[in-house]
């Protein structure tokens, strides 16, 4: 059982570049979140997916960001047009159903702004 | 909106001692969920040990146990014994059961902690 796999660890980005950050969730778990870590604060939530569908968008900023949960494969979070604030840490979290047990975090994406 | 309050920025305690945690929320429902998680430098969110607010009972895990007063709306971690591998930033968070809330994480700022050998 491989865990919540995200990839890549560290992405460097110029300004106006594109984003995109991948997520597995762990073997068996239908439902992804997506948060993002800014320095020295907690995490903050984005959004909220399962295969195919959006549930919760409610903490994705209106412009640039976008994510997705495809029927196949990982889902991404993609940031477009990137600008310095958008560096921080995203994390990727996943459970079977509802989180009621917590779920379970990959070991995040770090992304630089240049 | 839940809010979730963590107001120790920094903690400090010695090797085989125990140090607690504090962490307040605010929130209207009635039914919910309170977690624990530690964050070592490696940067990976690990979950310690979780409370569902309908449970008198204090959640126990091993060395780390809680202190949930609901009508306080507080949710201390207490840590016995600590060892050096506990250091790591602990975050409290707050998941609700609503058809608003129940779908996501809301965190404290979190707590340093350092444990002295």
């Amino acid at each position: 059982n491989a865990g919540v796999m995200q990839n890549p660890r560290h992405l460097v980005r110029r300004r106006g570049q594109e984003a995109r950050l991948r997520c597995s969730p762990m073997k068996g778990h239908s439902h992804v979140y997506w948060y993002r870590q800014l320095p020295e604060e907690g995490l903050k939530f984005m959004v909220y997916l399962q295969k195919e569908n959006i549930i919760d968008e409610s903490g994705m900023p209106k412009e640039r960001f976008s994510a997705e949960f495809p029927k196949e494969g990982p889902s991404i979070l993609r940031i477009q047009q990137v600008v310095r604030g958008d560096s921080a840490a995203y994390f990727c979290a996943s459970s079977p159903a509802g989180g009621d047990y917590g779920y379970t975090f990959g070991s995040g994406t770090r992304l630089t702004v240049v | 909106a839940q809010t979730v309050t963590q107001s120790q920025p920094e903690m400090s305690v010695q090797e085989a001692e125990t140090v607690t945690l504090s962490c307040t929320y605010d929130t209207s429902e009635s039914d919910y969920y309170l977690f624990w998680y530690k964050q070592p430098p490696s940067r990976q969110m690990i979950l310690v040990i979780r409370q569902e607010a309908y449970k008198q009972q204090n959640a126990t895990e091993n060395r780390f146990s809680v202190n949930f007063q609901k009508a306080a709306k507080s949710f201390s971690l207490k840590i016995s014994d600590s060892q050096l591998g506990d250091a790591a930033m602990y975050f409290c968070a707050y998941r609700g059961r609503g058809e608003t809330s129940g779908s996501r994480l809301t965190f404290g700022e979190g707590t340093q902690l350092t444990v002295n050998p």
